[in-house]
């Protein structure tokens, strides 16, 4: 069955960056998009960009731009979203989900990330 | 940015009940293709959302029949009938139609 496991929760001081992972099985990680999402506690979902592990190809919110950098790793099945020069605005939590084609949705999500930026 | 608009914010329903969701759009989701990116999610309490509806009124699988997507152009609705204790949670619209992809600001449904 389809799974995208997630990393575990991050503590991160103001000022640094921090990598999330999201491995996924159950299916052809090279073949279906790999998106990010954020979740601020008790906000909305934003949407943050996505990866084609297929091709290394990405695609920003431009509101993300500089904030997020996706990669993805086919020999292990994983995707990764490194968030860079954190502030409290960053603390949320952080979901990966994929989809099959440009406009599908987002059908199998990973279980969240908690990011919690604090001095 | 395309803007989705969900009314109400919250819905108090009785088990056995049935509950209506609105997501309003800021724009047309009609793409030029001719098909319309509007899916609908349910995110339970402490979980991830999950998927319900596709492109407007296509279940997805496992969903049950008690659950419905209909609407066009900027204006769509999530209907839940027969409400039951697992459909409690914050329901989302998700727009794929105009990048950057969009959310609605979702609606929480609890028990009355």
């Amino acid at each position: 069955q389809v799974q995208l496991q997630q990393s575990g929760a991050e503590l991160v001081k103001p000022g640094s960056s921090v990598k999330i992972s999201c491995k996924a099985s159950g299916y052809t990680f090279t073949s279906y998009d790999m998106h990010w999402i954020k979740q601020q506690p008790g906000n909305g979902l934003e949407w943050i960009g996505w990866i084609y592990p297929g091709n290394g190809n990405t695609k920003y919110n431009q509101k993300f731009n500089g904030k997020a950098t996706l990669t993805a790793d086919k020999s292990s099945s994983t995707a990764y979203m490194q968030l860079s020069s954190l502030t409290s605005e960053d603390s949320a939590v952080y979901f990966c989900a994929r989809s099959i084609n440009y406009r599908d949705p987002f059908d199998y999500w990973g279980q969240g990330v908690m990011v919690t930026v604090s001095s | 940015d395309v803007v989705l608009t969900q009314t109400p914010v919250s819905l108090l329903i009785s088990l056995g009940g049935q509950a209506s969701i609105s997501c309003r759009s800021s724009q047309s989701l009609v793409h030029s293709n001719g098909n319309t990116y509007l899916h609908w999610y349910l995110q339970k309490p402490g979980q991830s959302p999950q998927l319900l509806i596709y492109q407007v009124s296509n279940r997805f699988s496992g969903i049950p029949d008690r659950f419905s997507g209909s609407g066009s152009g900027t204006d769509f609705t999530l209907k839940i009938s027969r409400v039951e204790p697992e459909d409690l949670g914050v329901y989302y619209c998700l727009q794929r139609t105009h990048n950057p992809w969009t959310f609605g600001g979702g609606t929480k449904l609890e028990l009355k």
